[in-house]
């Protein structure tokens, strides 16, 4: 199995604030990586796909980079709305892992 | 539109089966990965297995290999997780969730809560 590591576990940021979580793969998933947002009472939503593709409807302001094992979900001025759990997945092989999650709080 | 409508919400007592559903609309569901997603109380999301309703391939997590069954029937474009015997530590919420071509989750079913207590 494919073990997902995301840092950091909790982030605390101001609205305005540009913020980045890290995902590393236990082994390579090419690209094959995608971000999630998750608020209390809700289901995930889809923010990015294909490591750097942004989902439809999603803001401009979600951005995400990497290949191989390292990648990164980049919000670039954080808006009220944000403040969330974010979580990094992986697919490879008919099999998927996700990430332990970031809990992104207000400072 | 594309939608994903879960079975309601379960209290059951240990050593009961189970089934819940996730009942898809607006798209070609045999076309189509189906997953099963677990969170825990307070806990991330694990992805539990996943179904290609076309030819009913089934792919399971190995942390649930054994622990659960995941099936499809075509006739009612619906997805089913069921369990043979609960334990309390089911207790969860579970999402269906689609996978795109590009292996990610585009669209969520909202969630059904199973709780498993005496």
């Amino acid at each position: 199995d494919i073990q997902m590591t995301q840092s950091p576990s909790t982030l605390s940021a101001s609205v305005g604030d540009r913020v980045t979580i890290t995902c590393r793969a236990s082994q390579s998933v090419s690209n094959w990586l995608a971000w999630y947002q998750r608020k209390p009472g809700k289901a995930p939503k889809l923010l990015i796909y294909k490591a750097s593709s942004l989902e439809s409807g999603v803001p401009s302001r979600f951005s995400g980079s990497g290949s191989g094992t390292e990648f990164t979900l980049t919000i670039s001025s954080l808006q009220a709305d944000d403040f969330a759990t974010y979580y990094c997945q992986q697919y490879n092989s008919f099999s998927v892992t996700f990430g332990q999650g970031t809990r992104l709080e207000i400072k | 539109e594309v939608q994903l409508v879960q079975s309601g919400a379960e209290v059951k007592k240990p050593g009961e089966s189970l089934k819940i559903s996730c009942k898809t609309s607006g798209y070609s569901f045999i076309s189509y990965w189906i997953a099963w997603v677990r969170q825990m109380p307070g806990k991330g999301l694990e992805w539990m297995g996943m179904i290609y309703p076309g030819d009913s391939d089934t792919r399971y997590s190995p942390s649930f290999q054994g622990q659960v069954t995941i099936s499809a029937d075509k006739s009612f474009s619906t997805a089913f997780l069921q369990w043979s015997s609960l334990k309390a530590s089911d207790t969860a919420m579970y999402y269906c969730a689609r996978l795109t071509g590009d292996g990610a989750f585009s669209i969520w079913g909202q969630g059904t809560m199973v709780t498993v207590s005496s």
